[in-house]
């Protein structure tokens, strides 16, 4: 069974970018949510997608969207990178409750 | 919006059980209790959950108070690989886990 797999590992984009992260879901599992760790923090919820639908958001501005595809992949879009933004990105799957995180994506932005 | 409170550090001597508490004292009835783990900022690790009943797993032990308003979990014979931030979260709302701090466990030999 494959796990949570997210790409790419790391990524260099400059302020006022636009960034493209992906995210790919445990096998069986139909809900994906995004986090955000800055550097000596906890992850912060940005929101779930369940079934190709948003399924609740947490406090992140419009320029954070993001996609789900019928086999359940997942993207996460930021428009208009902030230095802020310079974070690693969480990915987790889930079929329940239980929430299995994907290695992350670790983005710089100058 | 974390409703969680755990100490920011702990040592643990390898070979020993490392005892992590968490507080939620605002814990509502059909709220669960989840821990996780992260290791030199991998993906966080699932370890155990529990709603009322003390849980146990091949990982660990997660003990709930009878008034659920603090909970522990309890790792039996920690090991240098234990070394790294345990995390206590209660699920405010089914889609939505909110992380706190943290408590950074350093396991020593």
């Amino acid at each position: 069974e494959t796990g949570v797999t997210q790409s790419p590992t790391h990524l260099i984009k400059t302020r006022g970018q636009q960034v493209t992260l992906r995210c790919s879901s445990q096998s069986g599992h139909n809900t994906v949510s995004w986090y955000q760790q800055a550097l000596g923090q906890g992850p912060q919820f940005i929101f779930q997608y369940y079934r190709e639908e948003e399924n609740g958001r947490g406090n992140f501005p419009p320029r954070f969207s993001g996609l789900q595809f019928p086999n359940y992949s997942s993207e996460l879009n930021v428009n208009a990178l902030e230095l802020d933004d310079s974070a690693l990105y969480l990915c987790a799957s889930s079929l329940g409750r239980t929430q299995y995180f994907g290695p992350g994506t670790r983005l710089l932005v100058l | 919006d974390a409703k969680t409170t755990q100490p920011t550090s702990m040592d643990c001597a390898e070979g020993r059980a490392a005892n992590l508490p968490c507080n939620h004292s605002t814990i509502s009835g059909n709220e669960y209790v989840y821990w996780y783990r992260q290791i030199h900022s991998q993906g966080p690790q699932y370890i155990i959950h529990g709603l009322k009943n003390n849980e146990t797993n091949e990982m660990a032990s997660l003990i709930i108070t009878e008034d659920r308003k603090s909970s522990t979990l309890i790792l039996p014979h920690a090991t240098l690989r234990d070394t790294a931030v345990y995390y206590c979260i209660v699920i405010y709302n089914f889609n939505k886990f909110y992380f706190g701090s943290g408590t950074k466990l350093n396991v020593k030999p």
